[in-house]
């Protein structure tokens, strides 16, 4: 059975500071990875998706990259900022997603 | 405007009553799916369907029930069955078939029984 974790749980910065989240995974058979973010009380917007033939994959300020044969993930946001304040949460699978529990940000202003 | 939408935002119960949950998307999406979040927990998935009439237990269906009737809705029935109904209930969608399986949510429903 596939375990996603992230650590930490959480993670306090000052704004400008480079975010750097992790994920780690112990089936390195996987098809998808995928990054979220979820705010207190909503629901998660997608935010990078990345395919297991990709290394990487990039949207704005943020940067993911997947190496398999280690079973990890790092999600880099540049230069945060308050409004980047949330619960990032990966999960990886294919049809069917197992997702870590989170890594929860908190951008100081 | 494409996207889920779940209805209500909160539900309250009494313990012993079943209650359903709604989920609806207009992204033409094949696959459905419904979560259950915990505080500090990941998502458990608890019933998935890729097509219409079709679905499938996920890892916590127990005290669950599901229908696709549609391939636009997806309803979740938490019955008196299950034992800590009291949750934040996410409902996903995605295109199957050849392509990378991208997850869409919807905002979620807030279960409380009592």
């Amino acid at each position: 059975k596939q375990e996603v974790t992230q650590i930490p749980a959480a993670l306090s910065v000052p704004e400008g500071e480079n975010l750097v989240l992790n994920c780690s995974f112990t089936d390195s058979a996987i098809y998808n990875l995928q990054w979220f973010r979820q705010d207190p009380g909503k629901g998660l917007t997608s935010l990078l998706l990345i395919q297991s033939s990709q290394r990487e994959q990039t949207s704005g300020r943020l940067n993911a990259s997947l190496d398999k044969s280690s079973g990890r993930s790092t999600l880099y946001i540049a230069a945060s900022q308050p409004g980047d304040s949330a619960t990032y949460l990966c999960a990886v699978g294919d049809y069917k997603l197992s997702f870590g529990a989170g890594t929860t940000v908190t951008v100081r202003a | 405007d494409g996207g889920i939408t779940q209805s209500p935002k909160y539900l309250f119960r009494k313990e012993g009553q079943n209650v359903t949950l709604s989920c609806e998307q207009n992204l033409n999406h094949d696959a459905m799916y419904w979560y259950r979040q915990d505080p500090g927990q990941g998502l458990r998935l608890i019933y998935y369907s890729q097509i219409v009439n079709d679905f499938q237990k996920g890892d916590i269906a127990e005290g669950y029930s599901v229908s696709r009737e549609k391939k636009e809705s997806f309803p979740l029935t938490v019955t008196s069955a299950q034992k800590n109904p009291t949750a934040f209930y996410l409902c996903a969608s995605a295109q199957t078939g050849l392509g990378a399986y991208e997850q869409y949510f919807g905002p979620g429903t807030r279960l409380t029984v009592t």
